[in-house]
């Protein structure tokens, strides 16, 4: 299996712009987690899904941030507009229910 | 709301010291344990798991890690670091009860190893 998926690896973008992050989880995989990784901050947990269905949003920052899966191998993270402070790697993990969680590569998003 | 702990933020060490990083977690009921590792400018990767059975756990590269309950511990030990064993460290913890399989992460240890 390849893994799972994230694209782009890296984004620049000025401040106001739309971005969107994409995510192929690993195939069987029934869990998909989207996180932040700041030096402030450390790892955090945005959202998650189970079966394409949002399960807990509360890490979401604002309303600027909306995530989707229309299907099982399929997510999308989305900021409009973005900001500076939404400068970070964002990284999409899968897993089964209960089992080992595996990450993406990441996602670098510089935002100017 | 649990919670897990890693006291060590930043451990710095030489090669061929002995390495162990602090892990305790909140939850008292039954809980699956991970520690992952983030090489420079990489991914969480894997680095063990505990869900049952021997409380000592044998990772990848040397790494082992153990259980105690009774402590609600879960530290990383490895005997002799090296210096590719720079990265940063994180303990996570499913609490088993969770059919959300939502895992939680402790802040992180930054490990730097000077050759």
């Amino acid at each position: 299996d390849a893994g799972v998926i994230q694209s782009p690896r890296h984004e620049v973008t000025e401040m106001g712009q739309e971005v969107t992050l994409r995510c192929k989880p690993i195939s069987g995989h029934d869990y998909l987690f989207w996180y932040r990784q700041t030096m402030m901050r450390g790892l955090e947990l945005l959202i998650y899904f189970n079966n394409n269905v949002p399960i807990d949003d509360s890490g979401m920052p604002e309303d600027r941030f909306s995530a989707k899966m229309p299907n099982a191998s399929f997510s999308t993270l989305k900021i409009q507009p973005s900001e500076p402070r939404d400068s970070a790697v964002y990284f999409c993990a899968s897993n089964r229910a209960g089992e080992t969680q595996y990450f993406g590569p990441g996602t670098r998003l510089l935002v100017l | 709301a649990q919670s897990v702990s890693q006291h060590n933020h930043h451990v710095i060490l030489s090669e061929a010291a002995s390495l162990e990083l602090g892990c305790n977690y909140s939850y008292g009921g039954t809980v699956n344990l991970f520690w992952y590792v983030q090489y420079p400018g990489q991914h969480l990767q894997l680095l063990l798991k505990y869900f049952s059975g021997d409380p000592l756990v044998k990772g990848i590269k040397g790494f082992e890690a153990e259980f105690i309950k009774s402590k609600f511990s879960f530290n990383l030990r490895k005997p002799s670091v090296q210096w590719s064993d720079t990265a940063e460290y994180f303990c996570a913890v499913n609490p088993s009860y969770s059919s959300a399989s939502k895992i939680i992460f402790g802040s992180g240890t930054r490990l730097s190893i000077r050759p």
